[in-house]
């Protein structure tokens, strides 16, 4: 198993650029989560899905949207890119019956 | 708002030192609480814990949870260089989605 798999590792874009960070995931897994990391801080869920075709927003869901067409993938889109969303970008995945998650390997994004 | 307060944020010690870490929380309908370990990339799943009392240990890293001071502990005995990373302590809470609120992270540095 590749486990949580997370493409690009890194990316810089423009203001008001868009981009699409995937997610994908071989355990065949119902939740997942999407997190961003800003230096010195904890983790800050932005979104989650309970299962293909369902989602709904975290913490920090502004700027961001999410699709759950399949089990194995949960790609993040952001609009508009802005400063403010400089950060490191963690997926993880979460089985039944336990309330551990297992995190991909980020993605850090720079937007200037 | 739920809250989970680590400390102390850093700490540099001796290798073969012991250290304790704290992790206080304040999350509605508590569960469960969750140790990661970060060496710069992913978060690692290190122990996670239910039920009052109850130590869980792997190797030289040990973890128990109080629910009625509403606080863990995680030691690392004989610390090594490779204990070097930022622990992170979560909570989460009764429910289906079972997100997680995360802590700043305590860093750790085991110098020779």
């Amino acid at each position: 198993n590749a486990g949580v798999t997370q493409t690009p590792k890194f990316r810089i874009l423009k203001i008001g650029q868009s981009m699409t960070l995937q997610c994908a995931q071989d355990m065949n897994h119902n939740y997942m989560y999407w997190y961003r990391q800003d230096p010195g801080m904890g983790l800050k869920l932005i979104y989650y899905s309970v299962g293909a075709g369902i989602t709904d927003k975290g913490e920090v869901p502004n700027g961001y949207n999410v699709s759950r067409s399949t089990t194995e993938d949960f790609p993040l889109r952001l609009e508009l890119a802005a400063p403010s969303q400089t950060s490191v970008y963690f997926c993880a995945s979460r089985p039944l019956g336990t309330d551990t998650q297992y995190f991909g390997p980020g993605t850090r994004l720079t937007v200037l | 708002e739920d809250k989970v307060v680590q400390s102390p944020l850093s700490l540099v010690v001796h290798e073969g030192d012991t250290v304790t870490l704290n992790c206080s929380y304040e999350v509605t309908n508590f569960r469960s609480l969750l140790w990661y370990k970060q060496e710069k990339k992913a978060p690692t799943f290190l122990f996670m814990l239910t039920s009052s009392g109850i130590e869980k240990k792997s190797g030289r890293l040990s973890s128990i949870l109080d629910k009625k001071e509403l606080f863990s502990i995680l030691n690392i005995t004989a610390t090594q260089t490779g204990d070097s990373a930022v622990y992170l302590c979560a909570g989460t809470y009764t429910g289906t989605a079972s997100k997680l609120t995360f802590g700043t992270g305590t860093r750790l540095q085991v110098t020779l």
